[in-house]
């Protein structure tokens, strides 16, 4: 399997549930992102890792919860979300943080009840 | 002001015509430059990268950077129905972060 793929594709959940969305890269690259894509909103970055290590949070609700296990996998922990949470989840990847091509994978599409 | 502004749209061009989006940021200190495309309901896909001022060619698509006037524009030849879709600007910002604007919606009409 090549490129960024992500799981669960689709996603329903209630407001006190605890769910994980997944995401990998095949790409060999040391960084990894997490945004968020709202209805007629900029894409909104979250979560920047490289090389495993958290290098920018922007003000993310604590709610979302990142994981950089290795390069390769990159997860986003979810406790008591709220339905103004509900937006397309993208992760992407690059070579490096700086000033790199970004590649996103299919995203994540959560529905918060 | 928002770092990186596009106009929403919807841009509509007849196929086979040249369809020319824009985009403004308010770094001056950008370095790279990049445009995306992205269907209803898919994630975005890079088409184009900029680095330097002038313009870059890639098939039908023609990128244009002018890091004075803060400007960085994507011109689309022979335009085709399959090109109907949203394009988002993205620019690195002063912190390396990428930032991206609303994105433009292209329709091609056959």
């Amino acid at each position: 399997e090549t490129g960024v793929t992500q799981t669960p594709r689709h996603l329903v959940m209630g407001m006190t549930n605890k769910k994980s969305l997944k995401c990998e890269q095949h790409l060999g690259h040391n960084a990894m992102y997490w945004y968020k894509q709202s209805a007629k909103k900029p894409l909104e970055l979250m979560f920047v890792y490289s090389l495993e290590e958290r290098v920018e949070n922007n003000s993310v609700p604590s709610r979302f919860s990142p994981e950089c296990p290795n390069s390769s996998h990159l997860f986003l922990h979810l406790h008591t979300l709220q339905p103004e949470d509900s937006a397309l989840y993208l992760c992407a990847s690059s070579y490096t943080v700086l000033s790199n091509e970004q590649f996103f994978g299919p995203g994540t599409r959560l529905t918060v009840l | 002001q928002k770092e990186v502004e596009q106009n929403s749209g919807p841009l509509s061009v007849p196929e086979g015509a040249i369809a020319s989006l824009n985009c403004t940021y308010s770094d001056r200190v950008s370095q790279s430059f990049f445009w995306y495309r992205q269907y209803s309901g898919k994630s975005p896909e890079l088409i184009m990268s900029i680095y330097s001022n002038g313009d870059k060619e890639d098939g039908r698509f023609t990128a244009q950077l002018n890091k004075a006037s803060q400007y960085v524009s994507l011109l689309i030849r022979d335009s085709q129905p399959s090109d109907s879709a949203t394009y988002l600007c993205a620019v690195y910002n002063a912190g390396n972060m990428l930032t991206f604007g609303g994105g433009t919606r292209l329709m091609v009409k056959p």
